[in-house]
């Protein structure tokens, strides 16, 4: 069965970088793109962008440039995405998900990340 | 970038009515719209993708329609399970956005 196993949750100080990790399982990792949504607390979800897996070639939500770096590792079917320069605002849930021709089939189960001194 | 306009943001209503919920683009998306489910401290599950495709394991009772800009989720006889949020996004180009959630609470 299609799993997505993301990475545990993280406490790091502002300024600072964190990597979040996104193991994929259960189907052909480069056959399909891995999505990438930010989720504050208590509120919506934010499209960050997109990777594909077999050709590492990225799409970023022009919000999120400079801030996420989208990574894929074909030999353990992992998909990263690193933050940088960590302010409070980036304090969120932060889920990898599958993407099926542009809608998101599967999701990992979170990575909450908060960001303070 | 398209603007996606959901309501009502919360809902409260008993088990075993229908309630629709509505999501309006700011143009065209030609049903590239998909609808999840989240539950509190979850991951959102996809229910519907291009306008009115149910996923896999959804129950009958979902169903998508709409064209355009104008879309609805609409769920009859609500279940105890079917209590929660609900988001539309569109993937008609990139960046993709989503609506700003319904929450579904239990009269």
């Amino acid at each position: 069965q299609v799993q997505l196993q993301q990475s545990g949750a993280e406490l790091v100080r502002p300024g600072t970088s964190v990597k979040v990790s996104c193991k994929a399982s259960g189907y052909a990792f480069t056959n399909y793109l891995i999505e990438w949504v930010k989720q504050r607390p208590g509120q919506g979800l934010e499209w960050i962008g997109v990777i594909n897996p077999g050709s590492g070639g990225t799409n970023y939500n022009e919000k999120f440039k400079g801030k996420a770096t989208l990574t894929a590792d074909k030999s353990s079917s992992t998909a990263y995405m690193q933050l940088s320069s960590l302010t409070s605002d980036d304090s969120a849930v932060y889920f990898c998900a599958r993407d099926s021709s542009g809608y998101m089939d599967y999701w990992g189960q979170g990575t909450s990340v908060t960001v303070s001194s | 970038d398209i603007q996606m306009t959901q309501s009502p943001a919360s809902l409260s209503v008993s088990v075993g009515e229908t309630v629709t919920i509505t999501c309006r683009a700011s143009e065209n998306i030609y049903s590239n719209l998909a609808w999840y489910q989240q539950k509190q401290g979850k991951s959102p599950q996809l229910l519907v993708y291009a306008a009115t495709n149910l996923a896999d394991g959804v129950p009958s009772r979902f169903s998508g329609s709409g064209s355009g800009t104008q879309y609805s989720l609409k769920i009859n006889s609500l279940q105890s399970e079917d209590f929660g949020s609900y988001y539309c996004q569109h993937f008609w180009g990139t960046p993709y956005t989503f609506g700003g959630g319904t929450k579904l609470e239990i009269k």
